[in-house]
Parts: C-alpha cells; structure tokens; sequence
C-alpha cells in the first residue's frame, strides 16, 4: 500500500502571507496530483506533475516533484482568504490505475 | 461539458432502507471512481472501474456495498440495509487515460438515522 502523509495538518494564517504544505512518501509514483476542496464541494485539481524534480507554477502556486518522485511541495506566496481549503496530494504508481490520497492540509487564511 | 453529475445531493434515510447514488461522468473518459470522505477516515476509495468493468473493489466496506456501471455514462452505489456508520460523503470521479487526474463531482452528503 502506497501511503502519503501531509504535513502541516492545519495551517491558519493571516493574509499576505507565505506557506508551504508539503507531501511526502515512501513510495516512488509516476504521477502526482494536487488538489484543493471547499466546503461542500470536491476536489479540484490544481495541477499533475510526472517528472523528478519538475516545477510548476500556476499564479502565487508553486509546485515542486522531488527528484526522486516520493515527495512534493506546494508553496503559496501572498495567500488569500480565496486560498482556504483543504489542499490533497494524490499518487499514483506505474502500473496502477488508482492514485492514492493523502490526508490534507486545512488551510485558513484570515483577511 | 457539465462535468461529473452526483445525484442526489443529500439523501436522508432511516437505518435498513436502501439507498442507490448515482453518477454520470465526463464524456469520453474511460474511468470512474467512487470515493467516501469522512473526518474520521479522509478520502477512501471503495471502487473503480476501466471501460465499465470493476477493476479493484477491495475499498468496499462489507457485502452491503455495491457497484454497477452498466455503460460508459452511468454508474450506481447501492447500500442495502444502510446502517448509521454509512453516513458520509460519496464522491464519484472520472478521468481520461493517463496521467492527468481526475474531475470529481459534487457529492452525495448521506446521512443514515
């Protein structure tokens, strides 16, 4: 069984400022997805990444494969009160078909 | 595209009845995944299909559980009797071949009193 465990598994902060959530593993995955869930609603994927060592941004979101595929970052500059949710990291290996889910972080950024 | 379509959205029942939630997804995807999130237990899968066909069920619970996909645009969750300890949200998911993720729906809140 693939396991990814999140860390921190709350963060609250104030508004402008930076964090990072990170997950980690194991395990070596072919992929890895992360997420991010409001109330209410599912998962929205944020972004995939394959490659050891790959960035990504997407806007103030910073992605981060590590080099050897077990682990990941996401760093957030100048968080928003639009950025609080439950962010997920998911993980699949090569020959499977299914992604494995880590915990989440619980961001809450306060205006 | 509407992306995947849960129903129904909430579902209130009493302990023994039968429940059946309901999942549409994306058009062209060829897998579909049903998930359970709870505080207690976070985001479990209960089973996945590739081109209709269960795949790994080994994430249901107990015989109560059941899942069907009779085609490439429906599937079904069925819990029959329904007992207190089933009350979650049920997420169904899709996503095409590869490696880009899946699109999840909106969930079922089930609540079993």
């Amino acid at each position: 069984t693939q396991l990814l465990e999140q860390s921190p598994q709350f963060l609250s902060i104030q508004e402008g400022e930076n964090l990072t959530v990170y997950c980690n593993s194991s395990s070596v995955f072919s992929s890895l997805q992360w997420y991010r869930q409001e109330p209410g609603e599912g998962p929205v994927l944020l972004v995939t990444v394959v490659t050891g060592g790959e960035v990504k941004k997407l806007k103030r979101l910073t992605f981060q494969f590590g080099d050897a595929r077990k682990d990941s970052s996401l760093h957030i500059t100048a968080a928003q009160p639009g950025d609080t949710g439950l962010y997920l990291c998911a993980g699949a290996g090569a020959n499977a078909g299914k992604s494995t889910f880590g915990d989440g972080t619980t961001l809450t950024v306060k205006p | 595209d509407a992306g995947v379509i849960q129903s129904p959205r909430h579902e209130v029942t009493e302990m023994g009845q039968e429940v059946t939630l309901r999942c549409k997804p994306i058009s062209g995807h060829n897998s579909l995944f049903w998930y359970r999130q709870t505080m207690m237990r976070g985001l479990e899968l209960l089973i996945y299909f590739n081109n209709n066909v269960p795949i790994d069920d080994s994430g249901m619970p107990e015989d109560r559980f059941s899942a069907k996909m009779p085609n490439a645009s429906f599937s079904t969750l069925k819990i029959q009797p329904s007992e207190p300890r089933d009350s979650a949200v049920y997420f169904c998911a899709s996503s095409p071949r590869g490696p880009g993720g899946y699109t999840f729906g909106s969930g079922t809140r089930l609540t079993v009193v």
